[in-house]
Formats: structure tokens, sequence, C-alpha cells
């Protein structure tokens, strides 16, 4: 089983539409968690972090549920410009010094 | 530096060639790490450098794959006897702290082994 596990998608919705996806962990012993962004072609860049107790930045909520071992992203009035691949991050505890990328959700806004 | 730079952006060998990929971190970060990004696949974890020492090489796939970081600064990975199947995005990131959110990408080294 793979440490960090994601829907591949396309996840294909209308602009303005509300768009949910998850990623499930293995290690009920990871602490940090991380979504990134990744355009095509380009380097993945970091969106926000996901605190325990939820956060929310602007259109974009992230959600932790530790008991289920998942992390959640909601993009609220999604844009053309939200079109991208959204990866999910896991710090994990085997190694330290490796953070764990899922293989990624792509997303795909259109008019 | 502003951001990490990673060099070249592209890079095209012939099988059974050497290659040396470049990565100049942001100033003053401590961590530095490589991935690799093959086609429409996730990033896959090679190297990671506190300072010049590497306490994590598990993700090399291959004795083909080495990697050095000198003056706490910039770090070359090399790829001996290439194979097609090294064909992918080489990506480089540095953060201040081991672990830390921080976490900055360079745009990337695209190798395409022929």
């Amino acid at each position: 089983r793979k440490e960090v596990e994601q829907d591949p998608g396309p996840f294909n919705v209308p602009e303005g539409a509300t768009v949910a996806f998850n990623c499930t962990y293995s290690n009920s012993a990871s602490q940090s968690f991380f979504w990134y962004r990744q355009d095509c072609r380009k380097e993945p860049k970091l969106l926000m972090s996901v605190y325990s107790s939820g956060n929310e930045d602007g259109r974009f909520t992230a959600q932790l549920n530790r008991a289920s071992q998942y992390i959640s992203l909601l993009i609220r009035d999604s844009k053309l410009s939200d079109s991208a691949t959204y990866l999910c991050v896991v710090n994990s505890v085997s190694s330290a010094s490796k953070i764990i990328f899922g293989s990624g959700t792509r997303l795909s806004i259109r008019p | 530096g502003a951001g990490v730079s990673q060099s070249p952006s592209n890079k095209v060998t012939e099988k059974g060639k050497d290659v040396e990929l470049r990565c100049d971190p942001i100033s003053g970060h401590t961590a530095l790490y490589w991935y690799r990004q093959s086609l429409g696949q996730g990033l896959e974890f090679l190297i990671y450098f506190q300072g010049n020492s590497a306490p994590d090489k598990s993700g090399l796939p291959s004795d083909r794959f080495s990697a050095e970081r000198t003056g706490g600064s910039v770090s070359t990975l090399t790829i001996q006897r290439t194979q097609q199947e090294d064909s992918a995005v080489y990506l480089c990131a540095s953060s201040l702290v081991q672990g830390a959110v921080g976490y900055t990408f360079g745009s990337g080294t695209r190798l395409t082994v022929v």
C-alpha cells in the first residue's frame, strides 16, 4: 500500500462549482500535512499547510481527519485558473527527512 | 539566490553517456532534496542533504546514481551510463531546515535519454 494515496482524477467541473478531493495516508504517526499545486510542466508550489483544526485561505479549505487518516481540500467558486494537479504531501515518520508526495489529483475547470 | 536554480533546464543525451545535473539552492537553506518525476507520475524521492552530508540516500534507484553537495550549497546529481528509463524531470528543492514547510522547488531539469 502506498504511504499517500490520491484519486488521480481528472475532476472536470464547471467554473463556479465547488469541488473537493481527499488524500489518505497509511502511517498514523504522520505529523505534517500539506497541499501543493503543480501546473502543467511546472514545479510544485506550496498551496497550504493542513492544521489539525482545519484552515481556510480564501476559497480554499483544508481539513485533517486523524481518526480516518485522510486530509481534504475544498475549493469554492472555482476559477479557470484553479486548473492544475493538486498534490497531497505528508511528512513521513519512517524517515524524518523525507516528505512523501501523493501522485496528485488532476483538476480541470471548464468555462 | 532568490530561488532554487537548476541547470540545465533541458538535457538530451545518448544512452550510455553520463550526465550531471546541478542545483543551486536558496542562500542559507541547509536542507536540499532531489526528486524525479516521470511523465504523468508523482514525485519520487531520491536523496536528501543536510549541509554537505546525505543522511538519506534511500531513494537512489541504482548505483549509477550519485549526488554530492559542496560548501553546504550547490549540489550535483550524476547519472552514469544513462538508460532510457532515466528519462524524467529531475526536481531539486531546498528548505531552511529539514522537514520545514518552506520547501521551494527549482523548475527542474528535463532529461531525455535517446
